[in-house]
């Protein structure tokens, strides 16, 4: 039972374009999400957050979107950059959840070409 | 100032052997957890500790166990290996177990059950 869902394994950008990267989730008690960045041979680096009672969140070149009603959350990435190119992740906390477990998608691998 | 530092970084063990993985979190933080990521799947919680206490467990056998330290730094274990424990271990510290700290990961142990 997959709570976090990214359905697209891969995309490819130009160096420039927008990048957007998508992520569904099924579990009404999640109240934060994050995306993380992931470079082979690398832990996972916080990109940025939103709490589930905005819609928006934007820090320099990123920006996430969050439609509730919908559960669906977003990535944007304006304008991408070769060194962009990673592996990205979005992750979700429980609501009422004591500790800080995160239940991640299976990511996304983000290729920008030059 | 040391990230979130993981040993070994690579580990190679046989089906039925018991392993222990360690990692010692950023100065000052006080909760430890961990994740399972197993090769084109997003990481998986396994647990969180948090001033030597366990505060969460995932879905994990009983085979999988943890323990947190006086200085925080933290073991894994796994006894009984199977094939299928094969998969890079991350751990992730933060300054305490309220869901609005961030999470910094260590670079993880590689983890191979032949």
């Amino acid at each position: 039972d997959q709570q976090v869902k990214q359905n697209s394994p891969s995309l490819s950008v130009q160096e420039g374009r927008i990048s957007i990267l998508n992520c569904d989730y099924t579990n009404s008690m999640f109240d934060y999400f994050l995306w993380y960045k992931k470079y082979p041979a690398e832990g996972p680096t916080f990109l940025i957050s939103i709490s589930s009672i905005k819609d928006k969140n934007e820090d320099g070149r990123f920006t996430v979107f969050l439609n509730k009603s919908a559960k669906h959350l977003s990535l944007h990435i304006v304008p991408s950059q070769p060194g962009d190119s990673a592996v990205y992740f979005c992750a979700a906390r429980t609501r009422g959840n004591a500790g800080n477990m995160l239940t991640f998608g299976g990511g996304t691998r983000l290729m920008v070409k030059p | 100032d040391a990230g979130v530092t993981q040993s070994p970084t690579h580990l190679i063990k046989t089906r039925g052997q018991q392993v222990t993985l360690r990692c010692s979190p950023i100065s000052g933080h006080k909760s430890v957890s961990w994740y399972q990521q197993v090769l084109g799947q997003g990481p998986q919680f396994i647990f969180q500790y948090y001033e030597k206490e366990e505060r969460g467990r995932g879905n994990f056998p009983d085979r999988f166990s943890a323990r947190q330290f006086p200085n925080y730094s933290s073991e894994l274990n796994v006894n009984a290996l199977l094939l299928g424990d094969s998969a890079l271990y991350l751990c992730a510290s933060s300054l305490g177990q309220d869901r609005n700290y961030g999470y910094t990961f260590g670079s993880g142990t590689r983890l191979t059950v032949v």
